[in-house]
Order: C-alpha cells, then sequence, then structure tokens
C-alpha cells in the first residue's frame, strides 16, 4: 500500500526556521497536504496544492515540492506553532488517500 | 457557517459493528463541491483515512478496511454514515466526519482539501 514517509519529531528554537518533509513516491504527479493538529483538536490545513496557504493561514507558513519530497517550512517559528503536522496525499490512481505517519513540532 | 458533528456510541463490543453519523449543518450534503470522508485516529497515534462518500453514492474507501466498511449519505437528512463491522480492539479510535472540496476539470475531478471537521468521537471496543 501507498505510504508517505516524515521525520517522527523536529524541535527548533523561536524565530528559527523549521522544515518538514514528506516522502513518497507519486508526489512528482500528485499535490502533497499539510494539516496542523494542535492537542485535542482536529486538523487544520496550511497548505494545499504543494505551495498554496488558506486565507487566515500566517504567512511564515509555505510549502514546497520537488521530485518525490514535499517539504513545509515555517520561516521565524512561534511557540503557538507546536503542534502535530501530518502531509496528505494520494496514491498514483488519485483515488487512495493517505496520511503520513505525523511530525511533532517542538519549538522551545 | 457549516458545521459537522458526529453521533453514535462511544463503546463497542468486539466483533460487533461500530456505527457512527455525521450531521451537516449551514450548508447541503447535496453539492457536487464536495466529497463527505471519515477518518480516524487511535489514542497517541496519527491520522488515518478511511473513505469517502459523494451525494450520489458513490464511495471510495481505504483498500485495508474495505472489506469491513461502508459508508452511505443520506441526503433527505443531510447526514453520512459509516458502519464498520466485526470490530478489534484495534480499532479504538477518535473518528472524525470531515468536508473535502471537489474540483473537476478536463472531465476529470481531483480532491482539494479538508475544510470542515467535526469535533471527532471518541469509540472505544472492548468487552
Amino acid at each position: 500500500s501507498y505510504e508517505l514517509t516524515q521525520p517522527p519529531s523536529v524541535s527548533v528554537s523561536p524565530g528559527q526556521t523549521a522544515r518538514i518533509t514528506c516522502s513518497g513516491d507519486a508526489l512528482p504527479k500528485k499535490y502533497a497536504y499539510w494539516y496542523q493538529q494542535k492537542s485535542g483538536q482536529a486538523p487544520v490545513v496550511v497548505i494545499y496544492d504543494d505551495i498554496k496557504r488558506p486565507s487566515g493561514i500566517p504567512e511564515r507558513f509555505s510549502g514546497s515540492s520537488s521530485g518525490t519530497l514535499a517539504t513545509l517550512t515555517i520561516s521565524g517559528a512561534q511557540v503557538e506553532d507546536e503542534a502535530d503536522y501530518y502531509c496528505y496525499s494520494t496514491d498514483s490512481s488519485g483515488y487512495h488517500r493517505v496520511f503520513g505517519g505525523g511530525t511533532k513540532l517542538t519549538v522551545l | 457557517q457549516v458545521q459537522l458533528q458526529e453521533s453514535g456510541p462511544g463503546l463497542v463490543k468486539p466483533s460487533q459493528t461500530l456505527s457512527l453519523t455525521c450531521t451537516v449543518s449551514g450548508g447541503s450534503i447535496r453539492s457536487a463541491d464536495y466529497y463527505w470522508s471519515w477518518i480516524r485516529q487511535p489514542p497517541g497515534k496519527g491520522l488515518e483515512w478511511i473513505g469517502y462518500v459523494f451525494y450520489t453514492g458513490d464511495t471510495y474507501y481505504n483498500p485495508s478496511l474495505k472489506s469491513r466498511l461502508t459508508v452511505s449519505v443520506d441526503t433527505s437528512k443531510n447526514q453520512f454514515s459509516l458502519k464498520l463491522t466485526s470490530v478489534t480492539a484495534a480499532d479504538t479510535a477518535v473518528y472524525y466526519c470531515a468536508r473535502e472540496g471537489r474540483r473537476c476539470y478536463d472531465s476529470s475531478c481531483y480532491f482539494s482539501y479538508f475544510d470542515y471537521w467535526g469535533q471527532g468521537t471518541l469509540v472505544t471496543v472492548s468487552s
């Protein structure tokens, strides 16, 4: 079955740049989406279509994709950005959606 | 403002059927612009996409759950539902319902992102 691979954890100090990667064989042809989930809450989309930011999401959140690797970048990470981040995409068929395993971002 | 609300038993016995309903308010489920999805999250673990239903009744399921899963829609009640049979402790999770955008061009349709989620409901499988 199709898988998206993320690092389990990333840690940065406030104000630093955090980068979270997502690896998947179909990513060259399929969009990546990024969801932020804070403790006890439903996820919220922060990046869609690889690089687009929904309204209301701070500009410090950006996305990129190259080959089989999608990256979520948080420029000048803040304490309130501490959360679990999940990439989401589909296999080459376009039907089977899958979440990455999630990355716990620590900002301290 | 669109709202989604999950409802159903919080405790299910092993080998029985888990049934949940998601009620949509503030918008019609009868829309070609959205898929209606279920996602779950075992305690302390990551998200797992379960499957979706379109307002026409078309569905697509996670292959790992397909043999036990039925997702259906009731447009008259603005609800969609999940049934998972033969549950085990591994099915213990917070279950979310969510609305996923749908866009079509060049005679093909694709998903967009989940823009509205329910608050999630914990279902525990235990005797």
